[in-house]
């Protein structure tokens, strides 16, 4: 298994420019969820999604989207960049979101740089 | 809302000694309680958890309790190792339906010397 996966690790972006982060696990999770990184604020919820087409929001969603067509694949999309979206984005997922048991998985993470 | 507080660090010891990292929180009802680990450049992995109070979680060497009369989750290590550096967050889930949703601490850097 490759677990976890998410693309790129890099990038750069101007602001006002759109781009889709890539989340992909091969484990057939049900739940996965996006977070970001920010020095000195821990780990905040984007958006989360409890199984293919059913998604919600976090604690901070805005000038985020996503979607959930398939069960492996769970992308985020920044409509129109802003500096304030500087940050380092982790995708996680779990089997389920109704047992603490279920341990879950986070990506590598993608490094997001808006100028 | 819920919150998590960590100490302050960064943290820096010496190989063997021993550590603690305080973690305090503020929830509803009764959370689920978490530590994760970062290794440079890598993203999370759960070290342990306690889900009710009075619960010890363990692994690695690393141990926890659920305290919940002074609502505190705090991380010890009797002998810490150079590869023990890496940064720790403590979390909290609600439960129920949300034990997807973590709430974090701002996060403890810990450098082990030789």
């Amino acid at each position: 298994n490759a677990g976890v996966t998410q693309t790129p690790k890099f990038q750069v972006l101007k602001t006002g420019q759109s781009m889709t982060l890539q989340c992909a696990q091969d484990m057939n999770h049900e739940y996965m969820s996006w977070y970001r990184q920010d020095p000195g604020m821990g780990l905040r919820l984007i958006h989360y999604s409890v199984g293919a087409g059913i998604t919600d929001q976090g604690e901070v969603p805005n000038g985020y989207n996503v979607s959930r067509s398939t069960t492996e694949d769970f992308p985020l999309r920044l409509l129109s960049a802003a500096p304030s979206q500087t940050s380092v984005y982790f995708c996680a997922s779990s089997y389920t979101s109704l047992r603490p048991s279920y341990e879950q998985y986070f990506g590598p993470g993608t490094r997001l740089t808006v100028t | 809302g819920n919150s998590v507080t960590q100490m302050e660090g960064p943290v820096t010891l010496s190989e063997e000694a021993f550590l603690t990292i305080n973690c305090t929180y503020t929830a509803t009802g009764y959370p689920s309680l978490f530590w994760y680990v970062q290794y440079p450049g890598e993203g999370l992995q759960l070290l342990l958890k306690a889900t009710k109070a009075d619960d010890k979680g363990s692994n690695k060497g690393f141990e926890a309790t659920y305290r919940k009369e002074t609502t505190s989750f705090h991380l010890e290590k009797g002998s810490v190792q150079v590869s023990d550096s890496a940064v720790y967050f403590c979390a909290l889930s609600r439960g129920g339906t949300s034990y997807g949703k973590l709430t974090f601490g701002q996060g403890t850097i810990l450098t082990v010397h030789p």
